[in-house]
């Protein structure tokens, strides 16, 4: 067990639909990163939040947002979905340490997209 | 722009085999980390090792080795004697160094499907 929570596990929805994903870091970790595993794209990077602010964006699409609440949880918002959309969505978190040092990123278990 | 190869999709071996599976890394950076990433058929992610680019010592830990060359960007992953627990996904990863005290993004390699026959 990473300490990171997802919730939730599987989510299957229509075409069109709008989704919620969230993400609740391990205690203490101050970044949260998302990624999307497809089978045509593999694992990608979307974004990333550091102590609530956005800090780097991936190959995240206009339809997709995120945020990193006050208590650090984030949420990863999917909306006019398409079939292309379906993949498996992680999120991972990391501690800082300071300047200097690496932190390892600790994935939690996913959340399966399903859109039909 | 960061860039993991990881060239072998798919390898079947016979249980006890040993196996190495190949990862070949592009960065401009000239401090960036490695890291190799388990994913079983249950869909986790689960970290095995980190490796920084200053540090080209080659680890053990167990069954599982790690031989790192900058001078050829590589960064291969060897199971002596596998079983068919190792049966998995395996991913290379690669981060630039951490900006303003947050790590940078992992961009991953398409990952390497590994069975393991009994």
């Amino acid at each position: 067990d990473s300490g990171v929570t997802q919730t939730p596990k599987h989510l299957i929805t229509a075409t069109g639909q709008r989704v919620t994903l969230r993400c609740s870091p391990r205690s203490g970790d101050l970044s949260v990163y998302w990624y999307q595993q497809s089978l045509d794209q593999g694992l990608q990077f979307l974004i990333q939040y550091y102590n609530g602010e956005e800090r780097a964006k991936g190959n995240i699409l206009e339809r997709f947002s995120a945020q990193q609440f006050p208590d650090l949880h984030s949420e990863l918002n999917l909306s006019s979905l398409e079939l292309g959309d379906s993949a498996l969505y992680f999120c991972a978190s990391s501690a800082n340490r300071g300047e200097g040092s690496y932190n390892e990123q600790f994935f939690g278990p996913g959340t399966r997209l399903t859109v039909l | 722009a960061q860039k993991v190869t990881q060239a072998q999709t798919e390898i079947s071996v016979v249980e006890k085999e040993d196996v190495t599976l190949d990862c070949v890394y592009e960065t401009r950076d000239t401090t960036y980390y490695l890291f190799w990433y388990k994913q079983p058929p249950s869909g986790e992610l689960v970290f095995l090792i980190r490796r920084n680019s200053f540090d080209e010592q080659n680890e053990i830990s167990g069954r599982y080795s790690w031989n790192f060359q900058k001078s050829t960007s590589s960064f291969n992953f060897t199971i002596t004697a596998s079983q068919v627990v190792d049966s998995a996904v395996y991913f290379c990863a690669l981060s630039e160094a951490q900006v303003g005290g947050a790590n940078s993004k992992l961009t991953f390699g398409k990952g390497i499907t590994l069975s393991v026959r009994p």
